[in-house]
């Protein structure tokens, strides 16, 4: 089965930083994603970690354990407009799409 | 470049009801994965449609399902509407059956069973 772990809920101070932290146990792996989804949205893409080790893009970090089921989503210097849900999903398998999602942590970042 | 898009925003129905629900992907994208959001929650995995097949399916009864077209789009059904099918359905879309790691997401439909 598949099992996606993280944190229901964080607060955060503007131009802080941020680290949330997923655990994972599926079936097969074929990459990790983090995802941003504002109330009422679609969920935008992040970062996409396949190897072990650190994936930055711009405010944005995401890093990956294979062996050890984890991966985290650093957010650095912090904006009131990063105030979402961040998902955790991966991809179990080798073809396909299908992707399993954490439940999502919602991040409020405040002045 | 038109993203993904869904109709209609928001529906609601009774229970007992049938609904079919629509997407279009992004230009160029040829496969589309059908995901349920209930509030609060993350995505859970519906089904995937590449080549008009369903090539995919998570753990949803036969109540749910889908259709692609020719030209990609994509329609999922619903059938004797519970309460509990009360969520945002997002359609995402993607190119080449899963071979791309990238999906983009729909705005959704907001489904509201009474």
């Amino acid at each position: 089965g598949q099992n996606i772990d993280q944190p229901t809920e964080m607060t955060a101070t503007e131009g802080a930083i941020v680290q949330i932290n997923c655990t994972y146990q599926t079936s097969g792996f074929n990459g990790l994603f983090w995802y941003q989804q504002h109330a009422g949205e679609a969920p935008t893409f992040l970062s996409y970690n396949v190897l072990d080790g650190l994936e930055e893009k711009g405010r944005f970090s995401s890093f990956l354990s294979r062996s050890k089921g984890y991966s985290y989503l650093l957010l650095k210097e912090l904006q009131m407009k990063d105030s979402a849900s961040y998902l955790c999903a991966v991809r179990g398998e080798a073809a396909g799409n299908k992707l399993t999602f954490g439940g999502g942590t919602r991040v409020l970042v405040k002045p | 470049d038109a993203g993904v898009t869904q109709s209609p925003t928001h529906l609601i129905k009774t229970r007992g009801q049938q609904v079919t629900l629509r997407c279009s992907p992004k230009s160029g994208h040829d496969t589309v994965s059908w995901y349920q959001q209930a509030l609060g929650q993350g995505p859970q995995f519906i089904f995937q449609y590449y080549e008009e097949e369903e090539r995919q399916r998570g753990n949803f009864p036969d109540r749910f399902s889908g259709h692609q077209f020719p030209n990609y789009s994509s329609e999922l059904n619903v059938n004797a509407l519970l309460l509990g099918d009360s969520a945002l359905y997002l359609c995402a879309s993607s190119l080449g059956g899963g071979l791309a790691y990238e999906q983009y997401f729909g705005p959704g439909t907001r489904l509201t069973v009474t």
